[in-house]
């Protein structure tokens, strides 16, 4: 099974800031199966990036991720008030697909 | 519009059964890949079981010989059979469909229901 270990936990920014978020695997991730998704309260996940870099239909270009094998990021270049939610990788290369435990972007 | 709704959720005995139901719209479940997701209160996501368009199932350990997806074609409609359930199992249960498949053939939840709770208590 493949390990997701995000950090931070939690990020304080303030809005217009730039996020920084990482996400590294237990064992390399083929064919950069590496997606994210961040979560509002109440509501269900929504798919931010898929395949390492590709951002999903109707995903703003304030959003962006890199990475490779092991080491992923996902970037925030200026945070609009909508974005202040959980965010959480998840790696689909092979079963069992496993989450990162999220990271948390919080109003400063 | 494409669309996922759950339902089937509850509140139910430990070592109780209960079936949860994805009903889809706007595209065929028999032709993707399709999973249940669940998140335990205030935690994070755990993917519990998915099923290939060719019917082949795979599971959680944690809910290996307790659980059994499965679908409905006639119904376009994804199953989650759960049985013995423990507390552990309380959660919030998603199903979500792929999409952008990689070269795997597997790819992302780019679609993803609303979820159902899943109560489980004595």
């Amino acid at each position: 099974e493949i390990v997701l270990t995000q950090s931070p936990g939690t990020l304080s920014l303030s809005p217009g800031e730039r996020a920084t978020l990482s996400c590294r695997a237990s064992q390399s991730v083929t064919s950069s199966s590496l997606a994210w998704y961040h979560q509002k309260p109440g509501q269900a996940p929504r798919l931010l990036i898929y395949g390492a870099s590709n951002r999903a239909s109707g995903i703003p270009d304030r959003f962006s991720g890199s990475g490779s094998g092991t080491d992923f990021t996902l970037t925030i270049s200026r945070l609009e008030p909508e974005d202040f939610a959980v965010y959480y990788c998840q790696q689909y290369s092979s079963s069992p697909y496993t989450f990162g435990q999220g990271t948390k972007v919080e109003i400063k | 519009e494409v669309q996922l709704v759950e339902s089937g959720g509850g509140l139910i005995q430990p070592g109780g059964s209960l079936r949860l139901s994805c009903a889809a719209s706007g595209f065929s479940v028999r032709s993707n890949y399709m999973s249940w997701v669940r998140q335990a209160p205030g935690k994070g996501l755990q993917w519990v079981s998915l099923i290939y368009s060719g019917g082949s199932a795979y599971y959680a350990n944690s809910v290996k010989g307790r659980f059994t997806i499965s679908r409905d074609n006639s119904k376009n409609t994804l199953y989650l059979q759960m049985n013995s359930l423990r507390p552990e199992d309380t959660a919030v249960y998603y199903c979500a469909k792929e999409g952008y498949p990689a070269n795997t053939g597997t790819g992302p939840f780019d679609i993803w229901g609303h979820g159902t709770m899943v109560t489980v208590s004595s």
